[in-house]
């Protein structure tokens, strides 16, 4: 099936210490989006790619970045993560303006 | 601005029992809605969108939703609901801009009692 994929699913790192977080897809759709939900909060995008074009949302940190190397795959750095961004990280797709599908997620505890 | 508010954070219904769950929006123009599901640790997984034509739309697991304009509203609704529905739900708008960035609302967990 068609699928966006995130791994990990789980993922530990101390604090400081970047840490890379990745996301597939295989709908060919072209645009990919970061969503950050903290617990018992609704998902807050970060940043989306418009086929190559990159788009920061106005409040995302600067310790958070992302690269497209191709259709397919998307990640997201977190050059020093710190104990607030602990959270559930969410990759999403869509073609342009149709609807958006979500991966499992990636659970990320900074120790 | 855009926002979504769904002013229910807890709902508990009996298994069987019918469901409606509230979803209101603020949009400048006419909007795209979603309605998504999330277990516990899971990803969202989308029940069914409104993007325009007829305003009852159908989705997966028996869920329905309607659009009114005049309302500015996008409630779901299932006539009877299984234990397996339990979960937190989220109403959505788009699209902003390039894309199809998302608004949420702030969800509403269901729990369904037998």
């Amino acid at each position: 099936d068609a699928m966006v994929i995130q791994n990990p699913r789980y993922q530990v790192t101390q604090f400081g210490k970047p840490v890379t977080l990745s996301c597939s897809q295989t709908l060919n759709h072209n645009v990919m989006y970061w969503y950050q939900q903290k617990s018992s909060q609704a998902p807050k995008l970060l940043f989306h790619y418009y086929d190559k074009d990159f788009n920061n949302e106005a409040d995302t940190p600067d310790n958070f970045q992302s690269r497209r190397p191709n259709t397919s795959f998307c990640f997201l750095d977190i050059r020093s993560p710190g104990l607030g961004d602990a959270a559930m990280y969410l990759c999403a797709t869509s073609r342009d303006q149709g609807a958006t599908f979500f991966g499992q997620g990636t659970r990320l505890t900074v120790v | 601005a855009q926002s979504v508010t769904q002013p229910d954070i807890h709902i508990t219904v009996s298994e069987g029992a019918s469901l409606e769950l509230r979803c209101n929006y603020s949009y400048g123009a006419t909007p795209y809605l979603f309605w998504y599901v999330q277990s516990p640790g899971q990803g969202l997984q989308l029940l069914l969108k409104y993007f325009s034509g007829d305003t009852l739309v159908q989705g997966i697991k028996g869920f329905e939703a309607e659009f009114k304009r005049s309302q500015s509203s996008f409630n779901l609704r299932k006539p009877s609901v299984h234990w397996s529905d339990a979960a937190e739900y989220f109403c959505a708008v788009g699209p902003m801009e390039y894309g199809n960035k998302l608004v949420f609302g702030a969800g509403t967990i269901l729990r369904v009692k037998s």
